[in-house]
């Protein structure tokens, strides 16, 4: 089935610095790619859709000079969150379009990032 | 854009007894309802789904019925075990759109 692998699972990081997630599919070409965040006890909010070689489209209220995404090629996106503050530290997930099950929706597993 | 309300934010049941956790959405073009269980700190994990051609799917213990006109869908699970003990999220969407997330059900099943 569908695999898309999300790097690194947990992060640590203090304020001020940058961290990059990655999200690749394994085995298919994601045409789009979701990028969602998570806060506890919360549902997934939508931040940003991006299409490869186009620039992401963001949801009302995510800055995009903070929240990077890249989506260079069909099988890797990424989100890198810049000048990170401990309000950023959040679960972060991806969902990439384009493989066969669930709809055409694969989840990645998750970046709980933390900043201190 | 489309909006999903899902109803309980939490569920409380026997364990044998059934749940229900009902959602609704606004986008009539809406076409397709995924249903997610998620763990703590894990992947969202689908569980099942219903497109808009279809009124009701079962999968074992898990259904889940869809009406279109009055833009509802829920999700039934029967004969519940404690390890159905989890966050439950429905979802909506139509085309290649992203998925619109529920606020989501914590489903607690009593041993």
């Amino acid at each position: 089935g569908a695999v898309v692998s999300q790097h690194p699972s947990r992060v640590i990081c203090k304020s001020g610095t940058s961290v990059k997630i990655e999200c690749r599919s394994l085995d298919f070409q994601a045409t789009t790619m979701f990028w969602y965040r998570q806060f506890p006890k919360q549902s997934l909010m939508l931040m940003a859709t991006s299409n490869e070689g186009s620039k992401a489209t963001y949801e009302q209220g995510v800055e995009k000079d903070k929240f990077l995404i890249n989506h260079a090629s069909l099988t890797l996106s990424t989100l890198t969150v810049t000048s990170a503050h401990p309000e950023d530290s959040s679960f972060y997930i991806c969902s990439a379009y384009g493989g066969g099950g669930g709809g055409g929706y694969t989840f990645g597993s998750g970046t709980r990032l933390t900043v201190v | 854009g489309e909006n999903v309300e899902q109803h309980p934010s939490t569920l409380s049941v026997q364990e044998g007894d059934s749940a229900v956790i009902k959602c609704t959405y606004s986008d009539s073009a809406s076409n397709y309802f995924p249903w997610y269980k998620q763990e703590l700190g894990k992947r969202p994990q689908l569980i099942i789904d219903i497109r808009s051609n279809v009124g009701e799917k079962k999968d074992q213990r898990i259904a889940v019925t869809l009406n279109k006109t009055a833009k509802h869908f829920s999700l039934h699970i029967t004969e519940t075990q404690p390890e159905d003990s989890a966050v439950y999220f429905c979802a909506a969407r139509g085309g290649n759109t992203p998925l619109v997330f529920g606020k989501g059900t914590r489903l607690s099943v009593i041993a």
